[in-house]
């Protein structure tokens, strides 16, 4: 089955700073790639996703960027803020006997520090 | 629309007891997800099922981990005999078919004392 790892666990940036967070997934039959964000005692949603016909995409501060041939997927989120603070969670997604299943990555907790 | 709903959203049990968790998925959604998530951790695979087919319950832990999902909708997780390492929340989430957002539940609060 398709296996996702995700680097680093822990991330800690000063505000204002940049953050990265990389994905690499097994099964070159994937094609969404979907990220997630969760505060602190609340549930994970969907922040941004990508598919695999396009190669980045963005979204203010957030961007994805893959990396196909490399099975290679991350997450960059510019000029960070104290809000960005939370666990991210990247995935990918593939059809599998016509629906599509989702494998979660381990999470990164991203700190911005004030 | 609603969301999808999970309850209780807090459960303490005794060690040794069973517990049913409760999962309502957005109506029309197929696909549906149980993970494990332990304090501070990521989310951890439990089962997954997809429309009519044979569940995936390669992530179960243990036989006392059991989960149905009865006429392609409401899904329950049993616990039996729970353990004190059982202790986390669980989060359900469930997808459409070719709209592949999975969509979380707010969990529920397992705490074996």
């Amino acid at each position: 089955g398709e296996n996702v790892e995700q680097h680093p666990s822990t991330l800690s940036v000063q505000e204002g700073d940049s953050a990265v967070i990389k994905c690499t997934y097994s099964d070159s039959a994937s094609n969404y790639f979907p990220w997630y964000k969760q505060e602190l005692g609340k549930r994970p949603q969907l922040i941004i996703d990508i598919r695999s016909n396009v190669g980045e995409k963005k979204d203010q501060r957030i961007a994805v960027t893959l990396n196909k041939t490399a099975k290679h997927f991350s997450l960059h989120i510019t000029e960070t803020q104290p809000e960005d603070s939370a666990v991210y969670f990247c995935a990918a997604s593939k059809n599998s006997g016509g629906y599509q299943k989702v494998t979660f990555g381990i999470g990164t907790k991203l700190q911005v520090i004030p | 629309g609603a969301g999808v709903s999970q309850s209780p959203s807090n459960k303490v049990t005794e060690k040794g007891k069973d517990v049913e968790l409760r999962c309502d998925p957005i109506s029309g959604h197929t696909a549906l997800y149980w993970y494990r998530q332990s304090l501070g951790q990521g989310l951890e695979f439990l089962i997954y099922f997809q429309g009519n087919s044979a569940p995936d319950k390669s992530g179960l832990p243990s036989d006392r981990f059991s989960a149905e999902r009865t006429g392609g909708s409401v899904s329950t997780l049993t616990i039996q005999r729970t353990q004190q390492e059982d202790s986390a929340v669980y989060l359900c989430a469930s997808s459409a078919i070719m709209n592949t957002e999975a969509f979380f539940g707010q969990g529920t609060r397992l705490t074996v004392v």
